[in-house]
């Protein structure tokens, strides 16, 4: 069974710019979380789809925004780009969400913003 | 919110040895409790995990405890090898809001 994947690997943007990450998830699973990961803040939560519904959301700007398809892909776009979104992007998807489903994480999309 | 703290933040092994990780947790509500190994260039792989109705879990020479009652979790690895080498995560999923929030890792070297 293939695994998360999440695409681009790395991304190289300019301040004010926008962008946008891919993900598919595991085959099956209907739900995908998103997660910023830094040296500093560690994993912190963006938000989380389940059957193309925003479910839960973590404390981020509004900058910061995702959608779900009806195949469960799920996309995550970040406008007007700072140098403190550097960051890697890490998608995980699991059967239902919460109710004990475990997390399946992606290798992530690292971005760098100049 | 949910806050998991994590000790240490960095730990060396000899080879051979075992290595212990802790974690506290703040929302008594918290009731699903796994662990994850990332390595460089990869995203976290969960090795394992613990709900909160089970005191203990064991996967060959990977063991979880948890304390309900002084809200703590731990990580064991026994017979530590070279490619336990990596940082681990824990983290806890509170089932009011199902959000789940990691410790801030610890870095695990083994010594050969």
């Amino acid at each position: 069974k293939a695994g998360v994947t999440q695409t681009p690997r790395y991304l190289i943007k300019t301040r004010g710019q926008q962008v946008t990450l891919s993900c598919s998830p595991i085959s099956g699973h209907r739900s995908v979380s998103w997660y910023q990961q830094t040296p500093g803040q560690g994993l912190q939560f963006l938000f989380e789809y389940f059957s193309e519904t925003q479910r839960n959301k973590g404390n981020f700007p509004g900058r910061f925004s995702g959608r779900q398809f009806s195949n469960s892909r799920s996309e995550m776009n970040v406008s007007t780009l700072e140098l403190g979104d550097s960051a890697l992007y890490l998608c995980a998807s699991s059967l239902a969400g919460g109710r004990g489903s475990p997390l399946h994480f992606g290798n992530g999309t690292r971005l760098t913003v100049t | 919110g949910e806050n998991v703290e994590q000790h240490p933040s960095t730990l060396s092994v000899q080879e051979g040895d075992s290595a212990v990780i802790k974690c506290t947790y703040s929302d008594s509500a918290s009731n699903y409790f796994p662990w994850y190994k990332q390595e460089l260039g990869k995203g976290p792989q969960l090795i394992i995990d613990i709900r909160s109705n089970v005191g203990e879990k064991k996967d060959q020479r990977i063991a979880v405890t948890l304390n309900k009652t002084a809200k703590h979790f731990s990580l064991h690895i026994t017979e530590t090898q070279p490619e336990d080498s990596a940082v681990y995560f824990c983290a806890a999923r509170s089932s009011l809001n199902e959000k789940l929030t990691f410790g801030t890792g610890t870095r695990l070297t083994i010594i050969p």
